[in-house]
């Protein structure tokens, strides 16, 4: 079965600069969550979307803006990067924003120098 | 926002039923109780959720008490693919954000 794609696997940024990263849904899942989750912490939720629009917004930074595309795929955009940024970042996706069950992607694990 | 209480880790023989503990006595009426795992270097993983009563699927049951204060995963038969981070997440009924604490590390031993 199609699972959740998370792009890229790996990112190295040093300080101050930018990053993007991409999540792929499973077909016909039209809600995206994003995840923080520091080494050797829990998960933090940062965003999510339906139908294209923010439903949520937990500890996400200014720095940080993400939306969701017409494809229904999420790009979290990482400005001015810190290297507390440093973390695995995970996407997961539901079918409809009243599903209880979450499918994550195999996370991004970006290093900032 | 409510939040849950979880043993640091736990221990226990392979083929034998583990019960995960999970304290969330601040639980208001429409939050509801989820169970994701986090196997070594892979993204969390749903196992289970509930409201008020037990619930049974094929990786696990939930034992919800009745002032809901408390539940227990319940993995009938561990094996070592089951060692992982089990998490007991409450989601706020009206935007459905998972709220996280501190899992429990469970090992099998062979």
């Amino acid at each position: 079965a199609a699972g959740v794609i998370q792009s890229p696997r790996h990112l190295i940024k040093e300080k101050r600069e930018t990053a993007t990263l991409k999540c792929y849904p499973i077909p016909r899942h039209d809600t995206v969550y994003w995840y923080q989750q520091g080494p050797g912490q829990d998960p933090q939720f940062l965003i999510s979307f339906y139908e294209k629009m923010q439903s949520d917004k937990g500890s996400i930074p200014d720095r940080f803006s993400a939306q969701q595309f017409s494809d229904y795929h999420s790009e979290l955009n990482m400005s001015s990067l810190e290297l507390g940024d440093s973390a695995l970042y995970f996407c997961a996706s539901s079918q409809g924003l009243g599903s209880r069950e979450q499918f994550f992607g195999p996370g991004t694990r970006l290093t900032v120098l | 926002d409510a939040k849950t209480t979880q043993p640091n880790s736990m221990e226990s023989n392979e083929e034998e039923p583990v019960h995960l503990p999970c304290n969330h006595s601040t639980i208001s009426g429409t939050d509801y109780i989820h169970w994701y795992r986090q196997l070594p270097s892979q993204g969390p993983e749903y196992v289970i959720h509930g409201l008020t009563s037990n619930v049974n699927n094929r990786m696990a049951s939930l034992a919800i008490a009745e002032d809901r204060k408390s539940s227990t995963l319940i993995l009938h038969r561990a094996t070592l693919r089951d060692a992982a981070v089990y998490y007991c997440i409450l989601s706020v009924d009206s935007n459905y954000q998972l709220i996280w604490g501190a899992g429990t590390k469970l090992i099998i031993k062979p």
